[in-house]
């Protein structure tokens, strides 16, 4: 399947400071990126959808100033943490949807391995 | 009612046994339907899409029924390596959102 990156994998971080995590497609062109947020023995919720080249959409009370999201181009996207607080300690995914890629559905998602955020 | 619903579990099942997961979605218009596996810290794997005909990929099985809006999971010969969560996956496409199911914890005891 499609390959994903996410980086950094991990990070520790003061409160205050601002935290940037990357999703990188790396075989396919990502129309459609997503960042999702999932607490310990929680499911995965879904923070945002962005789009190359167009504003994200954040799903209901995700504050847009505090997760910022650039997707700038069909590989590449950015959530910034601002000014982050022990409460954003969280595991965060993305994953991109492209077009049909070797024969897998345009549904499907292939998701990055994720970033474990720690905020002290 | 929540969207998607699955047993959190956790199933504790012999290796070599059968083992089946359910789930059950509340709007009518999702179309798209997925299991995925999640390992402890890691994120999710696609494991297979679900038809309305059924589907098989080795060991699993998975079957949609739209009437009842319910899809399974089964997996024969369980083993070891297949402990992990079990997330159930739906996706509609007119709000182009995917909702995830808290997912069910299964342990293949040795």
């Amino acid at each position: 399947g499609a390959v994903v990156s996410q980086h950094p994998s991990r990070v520790i971080c003061k409160s205050g400071t601002s935290v940037k995590i990357e999703c990188r497609s790396l075989d396919f062109q990502a129309t459609t990126m997503f960042w999702y947020r999932q607490f310990p023995k929680q499911s995965l919720m879904l923070m945002a959808t962005s789009n190359e080249g167009s504003k994200a959409t954040y799903e209901q009370g995700v504050e847009k100033d505090k997760f910022l999201i650039n997707h700038a181009s069909l590989t590449l996207s950015t959530l910034t943490v601002t000014s982050a607080h022990p409460e954003d300690s969280s595991f965060y995914i993305c994953s991109a949807r492209g077009g049909t890629s070797g024969g897998s559905s345009y549904n499907e998602q292939f998701f990055g391995p994720g970033t474990r955020l720690t905020v002290l | 009612r929540k969207e998607v619903e699955q047993d959190p579990g956790p199933f504790n099942v012999p290796e070599g046994a059968t083992v089946a997961f359910n789930c059950t979605y509340s709007n009518s218009a999702s179309q798209s339907f997925f299991w995925y596996r999640q390992d402890c810290r890691k994120e999710p794997k696609l494991l297979m899409s679900v038809y309305s005909s059924g589907n098989e990929d080795g060991r699993f099985t998975a079957q949609l029924n739209r009437a009842s809006q319910y899809i399974s999971l089964l997996i024969r010969d369980s083993k070891l390596s297949d402990s992990a969560t079990y997330l159930c996956v739906v996706f509609m496409n007119r709000d182009d959102k995917i909702i995830f199911g808290k997912g069910t914890r299964l342990h293949i005891l040795p």
